[in-house]
């Protein structure tokens, strides 16, 4: 069964630098979407990709966060210049369509120190 | 999308049926009912959706009341793996999905 994949599974930066995380969404999938969860807390919605455009982003998703499909199978979220709490687990998604199920990676745990 | 509300925590026996409530008393005609668990800090892992209708897959069932105000999702047989935090969720699908707390599922031994 297709499934999406992220690397790495755990990155640990020092606080100020640049982290990318990758994800590899399911290959027929259309629409990819980035999500986080800081430990204790609820899923939150980060930002919404289509067509090599951003479709929606939530407020968390500021000018230190950018996302990118470098090819055709990647997609990955860049943190500029990381505080201590974008310490969080962060989650990759993908759906066929825009209003299709949406399909989650395992996670890439993010610590900042 | 719409708001729903979940009880914050539900035991169930390994073997017995698991039957999860959730409230959307909100919802609007074009969003559907989806749930979703999360299995410690793992993704969130798609179980089933609905837009009226009940629906069964190999993995549970989603009853639907006739107004759409609230839904159960029933796990037939419940097993020590299936202890998780479950999710309702009501959306039209697009874009941004709002997880809220959930229910937290402990089926025991």
């Amino acid at each position: 069964e297709p499934e999406v994949t992220q690397t790495p599974s755990h990155q640990v930066t020092q606080m100020g630098q640049e982290v990318i995380l990758r994800c590899v969404p399911i290959s027929n999938h259309l629409y990819f979407y980035w999500y986080r969860q800081i430990l204790g807390q609820k899923v939150e919605f980060l930002v919404s990709f289509y067509n090599n455009e951003i479709s929606e982003k939530s407020e968390i998703f500021d000018d230190q966060f950018s996302v990118e499909r470098p090819d055709g199978s990647n997609f990955t979220l860049k943190i500029r210049s990381t505080k201590l709490e974008d310490s969080a687990m962060y989650f990759c998604a993908s759906s066929l369509e825009e209003w299709d199920t949406q399909y989650f990676g395992p996670g890439t745990r993010l610590t900042v120190l | 999308d719409a708001k729903t509300t979940q009880p914050p925590s539900m035991d169930c026996a390994e073997g017995r049926a698991a039957n999860l409530p959730c409230n959307h008393s909100t919802i609007s005609g074009n969003e559907y009912v989806y749930w979703y668990r999360q299995i410690h800090s793992q993704g969130p892992q798609y179980i089933i959706h609905g837009l009226k209708n009940n629906e069964t897959n190999e993995m549970a069932s989603l009853i639907i009341t006739e107004d759409r105000k609230s839904s159960t999702l029933i796990l037939p047989h419940a097993t020590l793996r299936d202890t998780a935090v479950y999710y309702c969720i009501a959306s039209t699908g697009a874009n941004n999905l709002f997880f809220g707390t959930g229910t937290r599922l402990t089926v025991i031994p």
